[in-house]
């Protein structure tokens, strides 16, 4: 079993306010990341793939950065939203096994308006 | 397009029932996967299916079998329910299957399966 870990485990800003969290992990036998948006009663949502060191990737006013020699990856809102309320996850793929995925346990964010 | 659809959405079981969680996607998706969700932890693999016809275990599979009926078909099975198994379980799919890139996919949840043994 492989340890992803995400800080903070929960987040309240406010409307407009930009923020960033983080998704720590092993860095040896690196093979993608994944980011997911899971808004209240609904199914997580696929935000990014990133597979490459110094991948930057962006939607909208999120952003995600990937370092795999150091083991973590940055995901960012821009000027926050409440409808960006949501837990994010992350999710480590391909180790050991081209099928697994290793999801930390989120971090869910609030924005209040 | 319906994308990962499950059923049931809600359960309730006394200690020692059975049931099966269906599964089915419509992407023509090779691989198929079963999580389970308990607060204040990460989604945990429980089985997953990288192709029609193969089956493995993953984090957490005890009390649990699985059938990959077909293409887009996979089922979870809790031959008999315990407390613990209460929980949250989704199935999700992605594209390529026993290929080294199969990691590059995002996964696609269904709406998830709110399950309870009393």
């Amino acid at each position: 079993i492989l340890n992803v870990e995400q800080s903070p485990q929960s987040l309240h800003v406010q409307e407009g306010d930009s923020t960033n969290f983080t998704c720590s992990f092993p860095s040896s036998n690196f093979y993608a990341l994944h980011w997911y948006r899971w808004e209240t009663a609904k199914s997580p949502e696929a935000l990014f793939v990133m597979t490459l060191n110094g991948d930057e990737k962006k939607k909208g006013r999120i952003s995600a950065t990937l370092n795999t020699k150091e083991g973590y990856s940055y995901l960012y809102i821009k000027g926050s939203q409440p409808e960006d309320s949501a837990t994010y996850l992350c999710a480590l793929g391909g180790v050991y096994n081209f099928n697994k995925f290793y999801f930390g346990s989120g971090t869910k964010l609030n924005v209040k308006p | 397009n319906a994308g990962v659809t499950q059923t049931p959405k809600f359960q309730v079981l006394k200690t020692g029932q059975s049931m099966t969680l269906q599964c089915a996607q419509d992407m023509n998706h090779n691989s198929m996967y079963w999580y389970r969700q308990d607060p204040g932890m990460g989604l945990r693999l429980i089985y997953y299916s990288a192709s029609e016809g193969t089956t493995d275990k993953g984090e957490v599979p005890n009390g649990y079998n699985v059938s990959r009926l077909n293409k887009r078909e996979f089922s979870l099975r809790l031959e008999s329910a315990a407390p613990s198994q209460t929980s949250v379980y989704f199935c999700a799919s992605s594209s390529p299957g026993q290929t080294r890139s199969s990691y590059n996919s995002p996964l696609h949840f269904g709406n998830g399966t709110r399950l309870t043994v009393t």
